[in-house]
């Protein structure tokens, strides 16, 4: 049983692009959250997605946004990317029947860098 | 707003001695807690959950946690810690609904020989 994969593993970008990052969650989940994690800090949630749509984000501008696709597998895209952009994007999953909360399982994480 | 606290940003134990790692949060109700661990460069693994009923929960590798009401506090426990121990923990929080986990900080743990 497959966990939650994510890709690319790393990434080098520079100021002002726009990246993307993929996941798939965890066999039998439906529900995708993204969170940042900055060096030497805990992950900050950026958003949540179920059924497709966004569900709930935390303090993020606009220039992060996302997708679920109807396989649950979640798209994070970042726009206009700033050096403060650099870090360690993790992709957790879950079940959520009925939308409410349960555990959430993590993948590797992407390896964001902003030159 | 949910919150985790963590106090101890380093902690440094021998092999084989006991090792706590507190953690604090503050909250409204009762949330879901969670203990998770994280080596250098990789994602984060659960090590254990507590939801509601005992408040003493077990984990993978040999890991407790007491979940104290009264203090708002989720201390992780192990009796006898190994040099593969080495790594961060993180305590998150889980209010409910759609808002993600809240994380504390983190406490590196280092493991003297």
């Amino acid at each position: 049983d497959a966990g939650v994969t994510q890709s690319p593993t790393h990434l080098i970008k520079t100021r002002g692009q726009q990246v993307t990052l993929r996941c798939s969650p965890k066999s039998g989940h439906d529900t995708v959250s993204w969170y940042q994690q900055a060096l030497g800090q805990g992950p900050q949630f950026i958003f949540q997605y179920y059924e497709e749509e966004e569900r709930q984000r935390g303090n993020f501008p606009d220039r992060f946004s996302g997708h679920q696709f109807p396989n649950y597998s979640s798209e994070l895209n970042v726009n206009a990317l700033l050096l403060g952009d650099s870090a360690l994007y993790l992709c957790a999953s879950s079940f959520l029947p009925g939308g409410g909360s349960d555990t959430q399982y993590f993948g590797p994480g992407t390896r964001l860098t902003v030159l | 707003a949910q919150s985790v606290t963590q106090p101890d940003i380093h902690i440094t134990v021998s092999e084989g001695a006991s090792l706590e790692l507190r953690c604090n949060y503050s909250y409204g109700a009762t949330p879901y807690l969670f203990w998770y661990v994280q080596s250098p460069g990789q994602g984060l693994q659960l090590l254990l959950k507590y939801f509601s009923g005992d408040t003493l929960v077990q984990g993978i590798k040999g890991f407790e946690a007491e979940f104290k009401r009264s203090q708002s506090s989720f201390n992780l426990r192990k009796p006898s810690v190994h040099w593969s121990d080495a790594a961060e923990y993180f305590c998150a929080v889980d209010g409910g609904g759609a808002d993600g986990l809240t994380f504390g900080k983190g406490t590196h743990l280092i493991i003297q020989p």
